[in-house]
């Protein structure tokens, strides 16, 4: 397996601008978590996803982000308007969550989006 | 809401001594504990987990050890090398209510320095 793909590995894009960010689970995986991480406020989950269906989104910040998972195979994370404090590394996980309670998620290699 | 508080938040060893890491948890319902590395510029990677029905897990150079009663759970690496230079995450599974699914809340993370 390929593991967990994101895309694109790096984006640059000025103040005001959309911007999208893609993710492709593990085959078989049912659980997809979208992450963010700064220096200055760690590792936080933005929105999970549960057999395709947003289970919580309490970490989203604001009404700019939206999140989508159209099927089990590709979720996208959106943010319009950006802003330069939207500067962060974004990890997409995924996980199967089942009767064994395997809850071990595998990381994506993240984005690294910087807003200027 | 329900938090894993971790520390240190940094912590630099002469190579080949002892590392130790803490983390506490607040719901006592959380029944799974994984800790992940992440070197720099990397994802985070599990390199450890422990299930609430097991008190002590061993992997070659690493261990954890949960403490149930007290709720909270350590990670140790001992003979520290180089390569183990990096930011180690606890993390615990919690759930909203007892109708949703299990998530992980992570720690705020160690940055373990090893000197030559």
């Amino acid at each position: 397996d390929a593991g967990v793909i994101q895309s694109p590995r790096h984006e640059v894009t000025e103040m005001g601008q959309e911007v999208t960010l893609r993710c492709k689970p593990i085959s078989g995986h049912n659980s997809l978590f979208w992450y963010r991480q700064t220096m200055m406020r760690g590792l936080e989950l933005l929105i999970y996803f549960n057999n395709n269906v947003p289970i919580d989104d309490s970490g989203m910040p604001e009404d700019r982000f939206s999140a989508k998972m159209p099927n089990a195979s590709f979720s996208t994370l959106k943010i319009q308007p950006s802003e330069p404090r939207d500067s962060a590394v974004y990890f997409c996980a995924s996980s199967f969550s089942g009767y064994s309670m395997n809850y071990e998620q595998y990381f994506g290699p993240g984005t690294r989006l910087t807003v200027t | 809401g329900e938090n894993v508080e971790q520390h240190p938040s940094t912590l630099s060893v002469q190579e080949g001594d002892s590392a130790v890491i803490k983390c506490t948890y607040s719901d006592s319902a959380s029944n799974y504990f994984p800790w992940y590395k992440q070197e720099l510029g990397k994802r985070p990677q599990l390199i450890i987990d422990i299930r609430s029905n097991v008190g002590e897990k061993k992997d070659q150079r690493i261990a954890v050890t949960l403490n149930k009663t007290a709720k909270h759970f350590s990670l140790h690496i001992t003979e520290t090398q180089p390569e183990d230079s990096a930011v180690y995450f606890c993390a615990a599974t919690t759930r909203r209510n007892m109708d949703s699914n299990y998530q992980l809340i992570w720690g705020a993370g160690t940055k373990l320095i090893i000197k030559p």
